[in-house]
């Protein structure tokens, strides 16, 4: 199992430039989460998603930022226009629903670190 | 709403010795799963635990252990004889399993330093 996927491991881009960060979650998952850190406000949640549906994605700061999951092994997290208040690691982690112990277990990619100049 | 408090924003010991990193939540439901993560200075954040709410057993994984405690609403993390590579930020972390929602909710995180 590769574990969760993420693209690119790092962003630099200028302010006002569109970005893409993309997720590939776990095969057989069925949630999946955008997080991001800052020193300022932690990890918080972006957007997740259940079978490829937006479920809460009341975290997403503004309309600058939207995700979409076409299909259950892509996601992505785009951001037009950039700013420099963007620059943040940003997580995906995924999930699966069985019940059991299997369940409530979340899996996070290695995070894309984008710096907006 | 569902919170997490780790009033410790940074310890530091001197290795070998025993470290405890706190842990408060709140939530109105009553089943839900507690977690915590490891962030070492790479920057990835790796699973050490997870324990639902209707299991209070403390737990023991070689030099971790984990103390649960309902009535306090606390989910401590001790390192005992702790390492050098024990240095990292450790969050807690809350996902209410009642209401449906499956995100995890964050503590602030406290930096653990542990100097040689």
């Amino acid at each position: 199992d590769a574990g969760v996927i993420q693209s690119p491991r790092h962003e630099v881009t200028e302010m006002g430039q569109e970005v893409t960060l993309r997720c590939k979650p776990i095969s057989g998952h069925d949630y999946l989460f955008w997080y991001r850190q800052t020193m300022m406000r932690g990890l918080e949640l972006l957007i997740y998603f259940n079978n490829n549906v937006p479920i809460d994605d009341s975290g997403m700061p503004e309309d600058r930022f939207s995700a979409k999951m076409p299909n259950a092994s892509f996601s992505t997290l785009k951001i037009q226009p950039s700013e420099p208040r963007d620059s943040a690691v940003y997580f995906c982690a995924s999930s699966l629903k069985a019940g059991g112990q299997r369940s409530y277990g979340y899996t996070f990619g290695s995070g894309t670190r984008l710096t907006v100049v | 709403a569902q919170k997490v408090t780790q009033a410790q924003t940074e310890i530091s010991v001197v290795e070998k010795e025993d470290v405890t990193l706190d842990c408060v939540y709140e939530t109105r439901d009553t089943t839900y799963y507690l977690f915590w993560y490891k962030q070492p200075p790479s920057g990835e954040l790796v699973f050490l635990i997870r324990r639902n709410s209707f299991d209070e057993q403390n737990e023991i994984s070689g030099r971790y252990s984990w103390n649960f405690q309902k009535s306090t609403s606390s989910f401590n993390f001790t390192i005992t004889a702790s390492q050098v590579v024990d240095s990292a930020v450790y969050f807690c972390a809350l996902s209410e399993a009642g209401t449906g929602r499956r995100a995890l909710t964050f503590g602030s995180g406290t930096r653990l330093q542990v100097q040689p």
